[in-house]
């Protein structure tokens, strides 16, 4: 099994529409990382969230950290065709010597 | 992205073959890693590294080997491919502060 996983693994919105994907570890968080993925290209990082418990948002995008689950979310609102692509979670589990692990990755459709 | 390139960007090769990999960083940072991207998956962590000649096993280490011999380079070595390792490896670096880690554009290495 996943020391992290995601879900949900696919998404199909219509545009317009909130998604929320989640993040959950088997082990205690450090940091928790965000990325997106287009098809066949590399990473882009969106944001970090830091062992304690924190919020983020950027643009349309909000992160959340539940340290008490364990769990983080990414919230997408009023989601458009530019969101689409592999959304992925990384994350630092504490005490493995800066081990950067990721989850199994949710691919985001939204039809116009 | 800035900072990491990986090359090649592209190889195919046949089984039983010799197959290494290159990441190359010019911002001298501590810590490297090498990842394999396959569907389902997300990303999986085969090595990684936290200085000069020191590094460690990741998630699925089995038939890959690495080198580290100066700060900016992180070589991943398949001493003899096999078709199981068909598939898209990412090197990435950890950045400072929140920035997060920072991924190379890919290397798409198919083993015929």
């Amino acid at each position: 099994s996943q020391e992290l996983e995601q879900s949900p693994q696919s998404l199909i919105v219509q545009e317009g529409k909130n998604l929320t994907i989640n993040c959950t570890s088997s082990k205690t968080l450090y940091g928790l990382y965000w990325y997106k993925q287009k098809y066949g290209e590399g990473l882009i990082f969106l944001m970090m969230l830091q062992k304690g418990g924190e919020e983020k948002s950027h643009e349309k995008i909000t992160a959340k950290l539940d340290e008490k689950k364990q769990q983080s979310s990414l919230h997408i609102t009023a989601s458009q065709p530019s969101h689409a692509g592999i959304y992925l979670c990384g994350a630092d589990i504490e005490n493995q010597g800066g081990k950067l692990i990721f989850g199994q990755g949710t691919e985001l459709s939204v039809k116009p | 992205d800035a900072g990491i390139t990986q090359s090649p960007r592209h190889k195919v090769t046949e089984t039983g073959t010799p197959v290494t990999l290159r990441c190359h960083q010019t911002e001298n940072h501590r810590y490297m890693y090498w990842y394999r991207q396959d569907p389902g998956h997300g990303l999986r962590l085969i090595h990684y590294s936290y200085g000069v000649k020191d590094t460690d096993k990741g998630e699925v280490s089995d038939g890959y080997s690495v080198s580290r011999s100066k700060t900016e380079d992180f070589l991943l070595t398949l001493e003899s491919a096999t078709s199981s390792q068909t598939s898209v490896y990412f090197c990435a670096i950890k950045g400072q502060g929140n920035y997060g880690y920072t991924f190379g554009s890919g290397t798409r290495l198919t083993v015929v």
